[in-house]
């Protein structure tokens, strides 16, 4: 079986600072995971994703994510917030394989950046 | 390519009305999916297709909302007869499968917002 969690429901930071947002995942066989952003009134955009090449995954706009498969972990980060960050964060999880299954969402994170 | 392309934008109907939301996915991708969303619930997938067959339907609420892929650019997620609780954003996306660069990875129109009244 498969899912995943994201620990916070809301995240706030100031203008300039780290942020981090967590999401762990279980998953009964190789998985591939996805972060993908939501802004107001907008669809889901992906942001970054891990498939089975290097740990640290790079993405768009100077986030990126860390898989650790010792933990189950999958955390999204990025050195310095700006305003235009604030939106809504989606960890996804699906099963690698020769078919694409199912995905699974968590129930995303709200950042909030403050000035 | 213009992306993902989902019409209406907005609806907005009445309680027993029929509702046909319409989806256009990227050309040559595989994969088409309708998500709804809601505060109370996320973002919940109710079917996808694969090479214009449902795969797996098993989030469809219940016999009230049908979906259909007639041909590889077109889908549709009807809903008749709708009531209040349907409201919702219902997102189409769609993905080339998983082979290549753009593997696992979808693509998500801007979304159709429908409120029932």
């Amino acid at each position: 079986a498969q899912s995943v969690t994201q620990l916070d429901s809301h995240v706030s930071v100031s203008e300039g600072t780290p942020v981090l947002l967590r999401c762990n995942y279980s998953s009964s066989y190789s998985p591939s995971l996805f972060w993908y952003v939501q802004h107001p009134n907008k669809g889901l955009q992906l942001l970054l994703k891990y498939t089975s090449a290097a740990t640290l995954v790079k993405g768009i706009n100077g986030f990126e994510a860390e898989f650790k498969k010792s933990e189950t972990s999958f955390h999204l980060t990025k050195p310095s917030a700006h305003m235009s960050d604030a939106a809504e964060y989606f960890c996804v999880v699906t099963l690698r394989g020769s078919t694409l299954g199912r995905l699974y969402f968590g129930r995303g994170t709200q950042l909030t950046v403050w000035p | 390519d213009a992306g993902v392309i989902q019409s209406p934008r907005h609806e907005v109907t009445e309680m027993g009305q029929e509702v046909t939301l319409r989806c256009k996915p990227i050309s040559g991708h595989d994969y088409l999916f309708w998500y709804r969303q809601t505060m109370m619930r996320g973002l919940e997938l109710l079917i996808y297709f694969n090479n214009n067959v449902p795969i797996d339907d098993s989030g469809m609420p219940e016999d009230r909302f049908s979906a259909k892929m007639p041909n590889a650019s077109f889908s549709t997620l009807k809903i008749q007869p709708s009531e209040p609780r349907d409201s919702a954003v219902y997102f189409c996306a769609s993905s080339p499968g998983t082979g290549g660069s753009g593997a696992n990875v979808l693509t998500f129109g801007a979304g159709s917002r429908l409120t029932v009244l």
